[in-house]
């Protein structure tokens, strides 16, 4: 398994303004994830961070709004932008170990998001 | 197209009973893995147990054991001696090469609560 440490652990924002997640994993790893939690509702995969490429959206995410740094093979961001209270949320990071369609994905604790 | 349904919102469960949490799933991909998650109030995902499509015995970690039924397509957790500890929410999940063997596809959950 993986130790997964993800800040903040909440905020609460205003609307229209950024927040940036940070996500650092205790080895290196190929592959980190981002999903979002919004209330009360299971997790969607918002994107996948390789390091040294663009990270790859699924469909009703874009990387306007949800920028994805990926600077080495330990680290990751997200990033919420231009934020409205529909973005409420808990933001997840997520890492891979395991082969193939053994996809076992460890999680952080999660960012729990309040936009006002 | 891949689906997971979890038709239990909630679910009560005496102190020291099993419990069975369901599961089912569709999809036409001949190889795929199944997954649960417990989710406690504080937001984190934690892997519980995995089951691949083509396993021949039912997985077990500990107090869980995963009940496959390949022909009825049916995943579910069985909670052996529940604590307090286990009151939380329960994802199914699934990967699969129509997924992405990457990505896991999420069920919306089962609310456990285990009663004193």
């Amino acid at each position: 398994s993986a130790v997964i440490s993800q800040k903040p652990s909440r905020d609460i924002c205003q609307r229209g303004t950024s927040l940036t997640i940070q996500c650092q994993v205790d080895s290196q790893v190929t592959m980190m994830f981002w999903y979002r939690q919004q209330p009360g509702q299971s997790l969607t995969l918002i994107a996948t961070a390789n390091q040294g490429s663009e990270a790859t959206y699924e469909s009703g995410f874009v990387i306007d709004k949800f920028p994805i740094s990926r600077p080495n093979l330990t680290f990751s961001t997200l990033t919420v932008s231009n934020m409205s209270p529909e973005d409420s949320s808990i933001y997840l990071c997520s890492v891979k170990a395991g082969t193939g369609l053994k996809n076992i994905q460890y999680f952080g604790a999660g960012t729990r998001l309040s936009v006002l | 197209a891949q689906k997971i349904t979890q038709t239990q919102p909630g679910m009560f469960v005496q102190e020291k009973e099993a419990v069975t949490l369901d599961c089912t799933y569709d999809t036409s991909d001949p190889s795929y893995g199944l997954f649960w998650y417990k989710q406690p109030s504080s937001g984190e995902m934690i892997f519980l147990i995995y089951q691949g499509s083509y396993d021949q015995q039912n997985a077990t970690e500990g107090r869980y054991s995963l009940n496959f039924q390949k022909a009825r397509k049916s995943a579910n957790l069985v909670i052996s001696a529940s604590q307090l500890g286990d009151s939380a929410m329960y994802f199914c999940a699934m990967s699969s090469d129509q997924t992405g063997a990457n990505n896991l596809f999420f069920g919306t959950g089962t609310r456990l609560t285990v009663i004193p």
